[in-house]
């Protein structure tokens, strides 16, 4: 079955300094790895998505994100963080089976120190 | 091009009561899904439709069910609502069965 880790449930950064966002996934093929932002009482923005070819994406407002099966892991990046980047971000899998439903995480939720 | 628009934003309701949730797709697409989101956690998979044809069910209770229109459009039903059913409802839409498109959700309390 899927099912996705994001270990963190809260990071606290700096303005201005980098992130790293963890995930780790389940699945038994390679699956559908998506990232999502979610601003308090907001409905979920999609920031990237890797479905096949390069492992590293790049997605919206600077975002970055590397898939590595070896690792199970589609973290997400940045290098260099803002405070309206404050929000919560989920990892979910997907299955390309098109009867499977997107699985996501508890999400991480990001506080940005001025 | 408008996004996924879903109604009504917010609602309140009593235990025991149903509601029906709305949701327009993005033009063009022909799958919905829908997610519940309980506060403090991610979505929770409910159902999935593609081209009128219920393709996924999560592990909800009978008391939950769909449909989708020709349009594409779809509607949530929940019948005898518990006080667990609080969570902000969300819809997405995608061409096919792949990256979903989420709407800004509906807010349901219940009381």
């Amino acid at each position: 079955a899927q099912s996705v880790t994001q270990p963190d449930i809260h990071i606290t950064v700096s303005e201005g300094a980098s992130l790293e966002l963890r995930c780790n996934y389940s699945y038994g093929a390679t699956p559908y790895l998506f990232w999502y932002v979610q601003s308090p009482g907001q409905g979920l923005q999609l920031l990237l998505k890797y479905f096949s070819g390069d492992t590293l994406v790049q997605g919206i407002k600077g975002f970055e994100a590397e898939f590595k099966r070896s690792q199970s892991s589609f973290n997400l990046r940045k290098p260099s963080v803002h405070w309206s980047d404050a929000a919560e971000y989920f990892c979910a899998v997907g299955a390309r089976n098109r009867d499977d439903k997107i699985i996501f995480g508890k999400g991480t939720r990001l506080h940005i120190l001025p | 091009d408008a996004g996924v628009t879903q109604s009504p934003t917010h609602l309140i309701k009593t235990r025991g009561q149903h509601v029906t949730l709305r949701c327009s797709p993005i033009s063009g697409h022909k799958s919905v899904s829908w997610y519940q989101q309980v506060l403090g956690q991610g979505p929770q998979f409910i159902f999935q439709y593609y081209e009128k044809e219920e393709r996924g069910r999560g592990n909800f209770p009978d008391r939950f069910s769909a449909r989708q229109f020709p349009n594409y459009s779809s509607e949530l039903n929940v019948n005898a609502l518990l006080l667990g059913d609080s969570a902000l409802y969300l819809c997405a839409s995608s061409p096919e069965a792949d990256t979903q498109y989420f709407g800004p959700g509906t807010r349901l309390t219940v009381l």
